[in-house]
């Protein structure tokens, strides 16, 4: 596609629910890249995909969260049984390749999630 | 430790010049980054710094010093739709980048 997708947009649920956040990535990139920003605070990294596999799941902050990617393209993150201190919002990114040199990321617009 | 540290607000006047500054502690430095992200909207690239110096873009300098751990955007001739957050971030890895929060820049008339 043209750009990063992400859906949805918007998404309100209520404490303990489970939700599943999509993002498309720019065709033909092969890295791709969840974040969490909260009001006011830097891009906090989650995860990372190189193809479909997860290099680096250090970011996750706790086993309620977790990704996949399927066919080096969409990944989905889902967080189980949501707290309030999960609302934020959760920006996917993705780069050509990842592994070396500038691979600038490019952002999608983002869901923003509230927790009720 | 990571730590990379931005001013929080600027305010600045439109036509005028205003330069952002970013510093910077981690361990592992592969390059900058600068990004702008206007309320409500996703981080779009502005600039990129491996080495030392200067580079121009248009209305957008970035400048990288690594013995300083220091970086600033210069922003010149202001415009109203210049007002963003200003994002500077340090490549740590190959893929990882560390953000600062960002730096709300304010143009008045």
């Amino acid at each position: 596609g043209a750009g990063v997708s992400q859906s949805p947009s918007n998404k309100v649920t209520e404490k303990g629910k489970d939700v599943e956040l999509r993002c498309d990535p720019i065709s033909g990139h092969t890295a791709l890249y969840w974040y969490r920003q909260s009001l006011g605070q830097g891009l906090e990294f989650l995860i990372y995909f190189q193809g479909n596999s997860a290099p680096d799941k250090s970011g996750l902050p706790s086993d309620r969260f977790s990704a996949e990617r399927t066919g080096g393209s969409v990944s989905t993150l889902t967080i189980q049984r949501t707290q309030q201190e999960d609302s934020a919002v959760y920006l996917c990114a993705s780069s050509f390749h990842g592994t070396s040199g500038q691979e600038t990321q490019y952002f999608g617009p983002g869901t923003r999630l509230l927790v009720l | 430790g990571q730590n990379i540290d931005q001013p929080t607000e600027m305010t600045a006047t439109e036509g005028a010049i205003v330069q952002i500054n970013c510093t910077y502690q981690t361990s592992g430095f592969n390059g900058l980054f600068w990004y702008q992200q206007h309320a409500g909207e996703a981080p779009t690239f502005l600039s990129y710094n491996v080495l030392d110096g200067l580079e121009e873009k248009g209305r957008f300098s970035s400048f990288l010093s690594r013995s300083k751990g220091y970086s600033y955007l210069l922003l010149k001739e202001l415009q109203m739709k210049d007002s963003a957050s200003y994002l500077c971030a340090v490549r740590k890895s190959n893929y990882q980048l560390i953000w600062g929060a960002g730096t709300k820049l304010i143009i008045k008339p």
